[in-house]
């Protein structure tokens, strides 16, 4: 196992366009996590899963952001309607979830919005 | 409230030491990350406190909690070129929480001089 892959990697779109990230956690990682980090800023917490289930959601994600981890395995984050505003680093990380369990990042997906 | 705080810079000659300061706000946070961050990477983890601990030394590395006053600092001795990133301290809110899920700080940007 190489650790938590997202791809893309990069992804520049067109306000307005709908874009979606994918997130592969370390194998038997029952605990998924999206962050988002701006520039100059920490990664803030967007939502978590625990197996399929999804437990969690921060107010920072909007109506317009949806998170799926439908076998309880890779999951996807799907921002609509895109705004410049959504431009980020999109940071996924996994942990087995006992109570302190290293949480692995991946390298992220950096959004540029145009 | 859940609010974490990092001084912004550090600047230290090739090695010296560093200190890297971090103030959390969140009294049931048991645990307490320091992570680093290099260019266009993700996030590493480097060490973790339990809040029951004062101290912890790993290598190079060497953590002081004060609970009382809720603050962390990060030491890292015989700073190298390589140290150079942003770190980055989190706390993992443990009540009526059981995501642990990450407060990340703002990042503390460390440049190490030749």
């Amino acid at each position: 196992d190489t650790g938590v892959s997202q791809d893309p990697r990069h992804k520049i779109t067109k306000r307005g366009q709908n874009v979606t990230f994918r997130c592969d956690p370390i194998s038997e990682h029952n605990r998924l996590y999206w962050y988002r980090q701006t520039l100059g800023q920490g990664p803030e917490f967007l939502t978590y899963f625990q197996n399929e289930a999804q437990l969690e959601k921060s107010r920072l994600l909007s109506d317009r952001f949806s998170a799926e981890r439908p076998k309880g395995s890779f999951s996807t984050l799907e921002i609509q309607r895109t705004e410049q505003g959504d431009s980020a680093m999109y940071l996924c990380a996994s942990s087995r979830g006992q109570e302190n369990t290293e949480a692995f990042f991946g390298q992220g997906t950096r959004l540029t919005v145009v | 409230g859940e609010d974490v705080e990092q001084s912004l810079f550090l600047s230290v000659r090739e090695g010296d030491s560093s200190v890297i300061n971090c103030t959390y706000t969140d009294s049931s946070s048991t645990y307490l990350y320091w992570y680093k961050q290099e260019p266009g990477a993700g996030l590493q983890l480097l060490t973790y406190i339990f809040s029951n601990m004062d101290m912890k030394q790993d290598q190079r590395l060497t953590v002081l909690l004060n609970k009382k006053d809720k603050h962390l600092s990060l030491r890292i001795a015989d700073t190298q070129t390589g140290d150079s990133a942003i770190y980055f301290c989190a706390e993992s809110p443990r009540w009526m929480d059981s995501s642990y899920k990450l407060i990340f700080g703002s990042g503390t940007r460390l440049l190490v001089r030749p």
